[in-house]
């Protein structure tokens, strides 16, 4: 069951601002990496992926930067919006499998404030 | 089409009945996956088919049943589950394997379970 008080990590931002959310992995042999967003009562969604041979991308008001040395994975927003607002979990894949394991973090919520 | 579908979108058992939930998918994907979702938790992975065949069970105990009737279904059998499996069930599918170099997983808005 679930444990009383269990909470994800909350990034809580103004609208237009720029947020920047975090995650350590922990297997060196991962090389891809992905950001889902999750919202309520929804299946996670993709946003960006990375690939271990790269340090940075870019896509539409996003930013994943990659720093393998410390093993820290992070997604920026630009400009957040209140649809932005949601769960934001990393995900990492080690090695090629005939199905590909991904293996999530914690999880950490966005709450865009009007 | 990069839908993948679940079905139901809600179910309540009891611990005797015997159910199953559906997932579809058109986008020739040759992977599929299960994951269950605790409340606040990140999905864990259950089971992955590749090409249609049973590749990787994550010790899932065996009233969960998981059945691939071709390449774009994928079923999960339940019976005599516990309350603590009332959880969110996420189905995934992807291109699977290095030689497409595809490893995004799609998922479906995934089956909320209550077991009673």
């Amino acid at each position: 069951g679930e444990s009383v008080g269990l909470h994800l990590p909350t990034l809580s931002v103004q609208e237009g601002d720029n947020s920047i959310i975090n995650c350590a992995y922990s297997n060196s042999a991962s090389d891809y990496f992905i950001w889902y967003k999750q919202e309520s009562g929804k299946g996670p969604q993709f946003i960006i992926d990375i690939r271990s041979n790269m340090d940075k991308r870019q896509g539409q008001r996003v930013t994943v930067l990659l720093n393998k040395t410390v093993k820290h994975l992070s997604l920026q927003i630009a400009a957040t919006q209140p649809g932005d607002s949601a769960v934001y979990f990393c995900a990492e894949i080690e090695g090629h499998h005939a199905g590909n394991m991904l293996t999530f973090g914690g999880g950490t919520r966005l709450m865009v404030k009007p | 089409d990069t839908e993948v579908t679940q079905t139901p979108k809600h179910l309540v058992m009891g611990m005797t009945n015997k159910k199953s939930l559906k997932c579809e998918q058109h986008m020739g994907h040759r992977a599929m996956y299960w994951y269950k979702q605790k409340a606040k938790k990140p999905p864990e992975l259950m089971f992955v088919y590749s090409y249609e065949k049973l590749s990787i069970n994550e010790s899932v105990p065996s009233r969960f049943s998981p059945e691939c009737p071709n390449s774009s279904l994928l079923n999960l059998h339940l019976h005599a589950l516990q309350p603590e499996d009332s959880a969110l069930y996420l189905c995934a599918s992807s291109h699977g394997g290095v030689w497409t170099g595809a490893y995004e997983q799609y998922f479906g808005p995934g089956t909320r379970l209550t077991v009673t």
